[in-house]
């Protein structure tokens, strides 16, 4: 089946500093990746769509320039939290989507951000 | 916009036993997919079902089954023989024209030995 990596799995930095989340998939090509953010308990939240070679689509509420997102290729998908802050401590999982099969994406790890 | 809602944040199951999870959804998408997802504790999300909204038959995948009502809006999974791997998190999504899912807050799954 698709597989989809993420790096770090888990990540502590101290605030101030940028941390970048790396989302791979291993074995098909990825036209689209999604970015969410999980708080304990919580569901998924969609943050932002990320197109090959295009400007990603941020969520209502997700500040664009905190949150830097980068696919360059179609199979890497990047997340940048910069200036990151104790409040952006959180469970973050990406997905890709095969464009061969409809509407199905496949879900990361996720990465375990703690700022200190 | 859509929307996906799970009413029951706990169940519990006997081993061996059938356990149904409810959902419903809204959307305005005439062309749509629904999932529900397996989230264990090592957070990892798994696909457990998938259902075509252009499908009346509902899906099945060995142990577990949808009830899909479209009129309704409904979309329940039914665990049979349920297993001690089972337990875990199971979230109701929606996928509509563009791919952007929409997930329910979560059903918590106790399997009891």
């Amino acid at each position: 089946g698709a597989v989809v990596s993420q790096h770090p799995s888990r990540v502590i930095c101290k605030s101030g500093t940028s941390v970048k989340i790396e989302c791979r998939s291993l074995d098909f090509q990825a036209t689209t990746m999604f970015w969410y953010r999980q708080f304990p308990k919580q569901s998924l939240m969609l943050m932002a769509t990320s197109n090959e070679g295009s400007k990603a689509t941020y969520e209502q509420g997700v500040e664009k320039d905190k949150f830097l997102i980068n696919h360059a290729s179609l199979t890497l998908s990047t997340l940048t939290v910069t200036s990151a802050h104790p409040e952006d401590s959180s469970f973050y999982i990406c997905s890709a989507a095969d464009r061969g099969i409809r509407n199905e994406q496949f879900f990361g790890p996720g990465t375990r951000l703690t700022v200190l | 916009a859509q929307t996906v809602t799970q009413s029951q944040p706990e169940m519990s199951v006997q081993e061996a036993e059938t356990v149904t999870l409810s959902c419903t959804y809204d959307t305005s998408e005439s062309d749509y997919y629904l999932f529900w997802y397996k989230q264990p504790p090592s957070r990892q999300m798994i696909l457990v079902i998938r259902q075509e909204a252009y499908k009346q038959q509902n899906a099945t995948e060995n142990r577990f089954s949808v009830n899909f009502q479209k009129a309704a809006k409904s979309f329940s999974l039914k665990i049979s023989d349920s297993q001690l791997g089972d337990a875990a998190m199971y979230f109701c999504a929606l996928s509509g024209g563009y791919q952007k899912v929409t997930f329910g807050i979560g059903t918590k799954l106790q399997v009891i030995p």
